[in-house]
């Protein structure tokens, strides 16, 4: 069975500090792996997708990056701002496994002024 | 743009009452998605759809049950609510499997069973 773990589960950091969330999955055959953003009350907003032959993907202030082989992924915020307060979530869908996501538990961010 | 729309946003259930959660999206979206998200346990799939008349279950689906009539919407029914069913159920919904593109989500129904 898949388990998708993510370590810390909270993180308080000054702002304009750079940052690092981890990711890990027991099962090295995924098809992708997908970060998200989850606001307090809120749904999840997708981040970042990146297809099991991709190394990383890019978004403004974000960089995901992938090493299946050791089973980890990483997010990397730049310069972090309050706004980025959220609890972020990553997820891997298995080759074979249909349309179901697994789930980490997330790691819940507080950036302070 | 409504997106992806829950609809109650909170409800509280006495035990064995039952109760339809709806959600509806504008995207002609193909695939749709019950979610279940639960303190240290992270989001656990219920049902989903692959399309207008299908569901399939997930990896939690007793003690539910769905309905896709119409392309836009999936129903998700409780037909003798548990005191374990409470929760926060996300819908998303996509154009392909999530294997491709992103999904989207709601913004959740918070259910208490009592």
């Amino acid at each position: 069975k898949q388990e998708v773990t993510q370590i810390p589960a909270a993180l308080s950091v000054p702002e304009g500090e750079n940052l690092v969330l981890n990711c890990s999955f027991t099962d090295s055959a995924i098809y992708n792996l997908q970060w998200f953003r989850q606001d307090p009350g809120k749904g999840l907003t997708s981040l970042l997708l990146i297809q099991s032959s991709q190394r990383e993907q890019t978004s403004g202030r974000l960089n995901a990056s992938l090493d299946k082989s050791s089973g980890r992924s990483t997010l990397y915020i730049a310069a972090s701002q309050p706004g980025d307060s959220a609890t972020y979530l990553c997820a891997v869908i298995l080759t074979g496994g249909g349309n179901k996501l697994t789930f980490g538990t997330g790691t819940q961010l507080k950036v302070e002024l | 743009n409504a997106g992806v729309t829950q609809t109650p946003k909170f409800r509280v259930l006495k035990t064995g009452q039952s109760m339809t959660l709806l959600c509806a999206q504008d995207m002609n979206h193909e695939y749709m998605y019950w979610y279940r998200q639960d303190p240290g346990m992270g989001l656990r799939l219920i049902h989903y759809s692959v399309g207008e008349g299908t569901t399939a279950k997930g990896e939690v689906p007793d003690g539910y049950n769905v309905s896709r009539l119409k392309k836009q919407n999936f129903l998700l029914g409780l037909e003798s609510a548990a005191p374990s069913q409470t929760s926060v159920y996300f819908c998303a919904s996509s154009q392909q499997p999530w294997r491709n593109t992103e999904a989207f989500f709601g913004q959740g129904t918070r259910l208490t069973v009592v």
